[in-house]
């Protein structure tokens, strides 16, 4: 089974702060891991993903996120932060089954002070 | 390229009633999810359908079901709404699986928010 915890319900940054927001996964097999972005009253959009390969990924609007098996983590940050990147961010995950079953965390929603 | 729609965006429904909510996948996409989300919480995984068979199944009663069509379309139907069934109703499309192990990207719309009086 997989599961999903991240650190901190709510995260309040300063504009051009680094932005880091935790995630913990656990998965009896090997992961794919993304993060997911939701802007209010919005579906879910696509951050970044980890499959396989190098474990620092890149994704959209300056964030990435490093992939650490040791530390089943899958932590996203990003350099400076932005008024735009308030949101609310999800981690997740999905495993070696035959379907796309993407199991999510609770999310962690982030806040910009100017 | 159409992006993945829903519809209705919002409706209000009584205890007991049934509704049903409507998912037009993204072009290309043979695999549709479904998920629930309710206030300040992520989405929860109720089921998928890969070429209009039921995929996988998350941790909900039989009283929600769904349906995909030829064209990969979808519906949720779920019966007997209970007060708890208030949430925004995600539907995410997916490139699907050949065989074995898919990407896990998914679509998503914009949802459906329920509200059950």
């Amino acid at each position: 089974a997989q599961s999903v915890t991240q650190l901190g319900s709510h995260v309040s940054v300063s504009e051009g702060a680094l932005v880091l927001l935790r995630c913990n996964y656990s998965s009896s097999v090997p992961p794919y891991l993304f993060w997911y972005v939701q802007y209010p009253n919005q579906g879910l959009q696509l951050l970044l993903k980890y499959t396989t390969g190098a474990t620092l990924v890149k994704g959209i609007n300056g964030f990435e996120a490093e992939f650490k098996k040791s530390e089943t983590s899958f932590h996203l940050t990003k350099p400076s932060a932005h008024m735009s990147d308030a949101a609310e961010y999800f981690c997740a995950v999905s495993a070696a089954t035959s379907y796309d079953k993407v199991i999510f965390g609770p999310g962690t929603s982030l806040s910009v002070i100017p | 390229e159409t992006g993945v729609t829903q519809s209705p965006t919002h409706l209000i429904k009584t205890r007991g009633q049934q509704v049903t909510l409507r998912c037009s996948s993204q072009s290309g996409h043979n695999t549709v999810s479904w998920y629930q989300q309710a206030l300040g919480q992520g989405p929860q995984f109720i089921f998928q359908y890969y070429r209009e068979e039921e995929n996988g199944r998350g941790n909900f009663p039989p009283r929600f079901s769904g349906l995909q069509f030829p064209n990969y379309s979808s519906e949720l139907n779920v019966n007997a709404l209970e007060l708890d069934d208030s949430a925004l109703y995600l539907c995410a499309s997916s490139p699907g699986v050949a065989g074995g192990r898919g990407t896990g990207e998914l679509f998503f719309g914009e949802g459906s928010r329920l509200t059950v009086l």
